[in-house]
């Protein structure tokens, strides 16, 4: 998992609420992305951001957004327009077009 | 457009024997090429990676791969499986003519379970 920490580990959302997915990472790189990843399934896309104040959708980006204030911090808020959110979260960083290296996940379960 | 395929969901394998997990991928241009693993409730582990050089990569934990750029495949292998390698394995490929840092695209994951 490297320098990089998600938080929380555990997230439960109520029906109508926004919540927040923390992600840090101290490898000064310049991309980060948030990947969703369901059971059976690969990582799919959400957004990523190639440098601060910057940040781009990725495949599934309805219903999720996201803030780059920060070299070190890419948030990710889980909006109710998210009508299925329970999913594992990764978030990950990297620099260029070498290898990205993954957080420890956060769990988004709805109550 | 770039694409990985995982064709195996599961691979079971003894402890000791050989252990192989297939991807096959499609890019547009030259690829980049990477293995991860994931245990239960953790992020995605880098195993290794081909760049360009030599077609057989080594990674960590005794893993290696071939890329085989006539068959566009990327098999990860080990010789010897260990019971501690039973996991969750991706797959990735970028693009390497891609200017976009985005563009990475991963498999469906392969479950291996090493039997003791």
């Amino acid at each position: 998992d490297g320098g990089i920490t998600q938080s929380p580990k555990y997230l439960f959302r109520k029906e109508g609420q926004n919540v927040t997915l923390s992600c840090e990472q101290n490898l000064n790189h310049d991309a980060m992305y948030w990947y969703r990843q369901d059971p059976g399934q690969g990582l799919r896309l959400i957004y990523y951001s190639q440098i601060v104040n910057d940040f781009q959708k990725g495949d599934i980006a309805e219903g999720y957004s996201v803030s780059r204030e920060k070299k070190e911090s890419f948030p990710l808020t889980v909006t109710s327009a998210q009508k299925n959110p329970t999913a594992f979260y990764l978030c990950a960083s990297g620099q260029g077009a070498e290898t990205q290296y993954f957080g420890p996940g956060t769990r988004l379960l709805v109550l | 457009a770039q694409s990985v395929a995982q064709p195996e969901d599961q691979v079971n394998v003894a402890e000791g024997n050989p252990l192989t997990v297939k991807c096959t991928y499609s890019v547009s241009g030259n690829p980049y090429l990477f293995w991860y693993v994931q245990y239960p409730n953790r992020g995605l582990q880098f195993l290794l990676k081909y760049i360009t050089g030599d077609n057989l990569v080594k990674g960590s934990y005794g893993f290696e791969a071939e890329f085989n750029k006539s068959q566009t495949s990327f098999h990860l292998k080990k010789p010897s499986a260990l019971v501690s390698d039973s996991a969750l394995y991706f797959c990735a490929v970028r693009d390497r003519s891609s200017g976009s840092a985005r563009q990475l695209t991963f498999g469906s994951g392969t479950q291996l379970t090493v039997l003791p």
